[in-house]
């Protein structure tokens, strides 16, 4: 199985500031990578899909990138909304493997 | 607009079966691939199962393999997982998936006696 590991576990932030979250796979997942926001009792909304590609409706301060093992999502000017956690899932192979989540506090 | 409404869980004794369903709209069901994605309470997500365009081909992840059964109905654009002999580690919210896209509002199955 593909394993992905998503770095940092949990991140403090303020209000207009820049982050960046960080996923490595165990093997070369060809773009193959999607990012997820998810709010508290709520299900997980797509930010992100092969790699980079932006989905429809989510502001274009999410962005994503990276090739072979390494991804990050990155988000700019930080509003108190983006407060999350953030998922990756790579969908290159069976078993489709998340990794474990980055819970965003803004300050 | 998309929607998946998922339906059929609840609280059942470990080595029971239940049958989840997911109610599709707004999109071209037969279309796309279908998943079932699970997360534990205060879990991260796993991946369950997913099911190609026509039912053909079907994965599931291996500790569900031989329990777990996904289908699908394309002429009511609905998705299905029959569970089996159920653990009480399968106890997690139960989302229905179009691919990687968009998920449903997910439902509860705990397991325990």
């Amino acid at each position: 199985d593909i394993q992905m590991t998503q770095s940092p576990a949990s991140l403090s932030a303020s209000l207009g500031e820049t982050v960046s979250i960080e996923c490595l796979a165990s093997e070369d997942i060809y773009n193959n990578l999607a990012w997820y926001q998810q709010k508290p009792g709520k299900s997980p909304q797509l930010l992100i899909y092969y790699a980079s590609s932006l989905q429809d409706g989510v502001p274009s301060r999410f962005s994503g990138s990276g090739s072979g093992t390494q991804y990050s999502l990155k988000i700019n000017s930080l509003e108190s909304e983006d407060a999350a956690t953030y998922f990756c899932l790579q969908d290159s192979e069976y078993p489709y493997t998340f990794g474990a989540g980055t819970k965003l506090e803004l300050k | 607009e998309v929607q998946l409404v998922e339906s059929g869980g609840g609280l059942v004794q470990p080595g029971r079966s239940l049958k989840l369903s997911c109610a599709a709209s707004g999109f071209t069901f037969s279309d796309y691939y279908m998943a079932w994605v699970r997360q534990a309470p205060t879990k991260g997500l796993e991946w369950v199962a997913s099911i190609s365009y026509d039912g053909g081909s079907t994965y599931y992840r291996d500790s569900v393999k031989g329990r777990f059964t996904i289908s699908r109905d394309n002429a009511k654009s609905s998705l299905y997982l029959q569970m089996d002999s159920l653990r009480s580690e399968d106890t997690a919210t139960y989302y229905c998936t179009v691919g990687v896209l968009y998920w449903g509002q997910g439902v509860m199955v705990t397991v325990s006696s």
